[in-house]
């Protein structure tokens, strides 16, 4: 696709459940991050892959939250036990990749409302 | 960590008017300093961006200065438009061996018709 597709756009789900919400970054960007911005506030970072790997979580609130990337295309951001303080917007983005300054695309986002 | 902050939180000026949106950053390493533009309910788009080599960019209206040594760059949008209304958020990225953008915490413009 033309620009980066995250998938679903709204999801609402009871306190306690598991969500998975997938990111497809634009074709060729190695360096994906997921950010989650809550009402009013800026993206907060929660995690970087630069290929498959993880080259930086520091972001992961705790041990709920857990991403892969496994073939460097699709990321899938997993979410377990759901608590209502997790409902935010998830948002995705791809940029080239390390070694230079380079604009970071986003996607649409995820609307996850915990009930 | 690097560490952004972002001034004014809120901002309202008459159309036609200038807004001036500034950023100040902890890490000197950082060197790539864009600026992203977000309207309601849709996602953060680039608007500019500026380098560390650079001190000044104009893009029509919009113009970004930064100056390292103090640590802060600032967005400049001349003769506003209603259509300017959004929040903008600045941020920082560091080259190397991995690249993490680090955003401000925003600022929403309004501008007054």
């Amino acid at each position: 696709g033309a620009g980066v597709s995250q998938t679903p756009s709204n999801k609402v789900t009871e306190k306690g459940k598991y969500v998975e919400l997938r990111c497809d970054p634009i074709s060729g960007h190695t360096a994906l991050y997921w950010y989650r911005q809550s009402l009013g506030q800026g993206p907060e970072f929660l995690i970087y892959f630069q290929g498959t790997g993880a080259a930086d979580d520091s972001g992961l609130p705790n041990d709920r939250f857990f991403a892969v990337r496994p073939e460097g295309s699709v990321s899938t951001l997993k979410i377990q036990r759901t608590e209502r303080g997790d409902s935010a917007v998830y948002l995705c983005a791809s940029s080239l990749g390390a070694g230079g300054n380079t604009e970071a695309f986003f996607g649409q986002g995820t609307r996850l409302t915990v009930v | 960590g690097e560490n952004v902050e972002q001034h004014p939180s809120t901002l309202s000026v008459q159309e036609g008017d200038s807004a001036v949106i500034k950023c100040t950053y902890s890490d000197s390493a950082s060197n790539y300093f864009p600026w992203y533009k977000q309207e309601l309910g849709k996602r953060p788009q680039l608007i500019i961006d500026i380098r560390s080599n650079v001190g000044e960019k104009k893009d029509q209206r919009i113009a970004v200065t930064l100056n390292k040594t103090a640590k802060h760059f600032s967005l400049h949008i001349t003769e506003t438009q209603p259509e300017d209304s959004a929040v903008y958020f600045c941020a920082t990225l560091r080259s190397g061996g991995y690249q993490k953008v680090t955003f401000g915490t925003g600022t929403k413009l309004q501008v007054i018709p």
